[in-house]
């Protein structure tokens, strides 16, 4: 089955500073893989999308990279604010299966001034 | 908001009782979801429903039963809840077949079974 492991349970940072989290999985390679915050007690909320054929993908001060030969997805934030502060979850999605997520734990960034 | 309504937020069941989650969606959006989120674990998919049709059911137990009466709403018919059930559910939809589209997800219920 697949796996999926993002490379810290937590991160704490300093304000202006650029956050990098990992996202690695094993077995198949995803058609997507798609990054989401979530914040304490309310639902997952969708951030960006990378595609298997595309490297990287831009939206604002987010960065996402995606290696399919390291298995390996980097989300970054740069010039982060404490209201960055939040769990990042990272989800795989099949080709054969569209729709369907499979989540990473995620990681708790703490963003501090 | 997200255009994903879920109610109750909060729910304490005893274990024998019966009780429902509702989850409804006017994004126009033609696939939706259950997903379990238990502390300190990933979140787990547990249903999908595609235009109205069950496509997926990921090894949940029986006291878990959902419906989808439409495309707009969805339900999880809880009955006889171990306290182990206790998560968070989430609800989401998406564009699902023919595409993908990200996923918007409700606020969730707390779920506690005593």
């Amino acid at each position: 089955s697949q796996k999926i492991e993002q490379n810290s349970e937590a991160l704490n940072i300093q304000e202006g500073k650029t956050a990098t989290l990992t996202c690695n999985y094993t077995n198949y390679s995803p058609a997507y893989l798609q990054w989401y915050r979530q914040d304490p007690g309310r639902g997952p909320v969708f951030l960006l999308l990378i595609r298997e054929n595309e490297k990287e993908k831009r939206k604002e001060r987010l960065k996402v990279t995606f290696d399919t030969t390291l298995k390996q997805s980097l989300f970054h934030i740069t010039a982060s604010q404490p209201a960055d502060s939040a769990t990042y979850l990272c989800a795989l999605e099949r080709g054969s299966t569209l729709g369907r997520l499979y989540f990473g734990r995620g990681t708790q960034l703490t963003v501090w001034p | 908001e997200t255009g994903v309504t879920q109610t109750p937020r909060h729910l304490v069941m005893g274990m024998t009782n019966k009780k429902s989650l509702k989850c409804e969606q006017h994004l126009g959006h033609n696939a939706m979801y259950w997903y379990k989120q238990s502390a300190k674990k990933p979140l787990e998919l547990m249903f999908v429903y595609s235009l109205e049709e069950r496509v997926e059911n990921n090894s949940v137990p029986s006291r878990f039963s959902p419906e989808c009466p439409n495309s707009s709403h969805l339900f999880l018919h809880l009955h006889t809840l171990q306290p182990e059930d206790s998560a968070l559910y989430l609800c989401a939809s998406s564009q699902g077949a023919g595409g993908f589209t990200e996923a918007f997800f409700g606020q969730g219920t707390r779920l506690t079974v005593v």
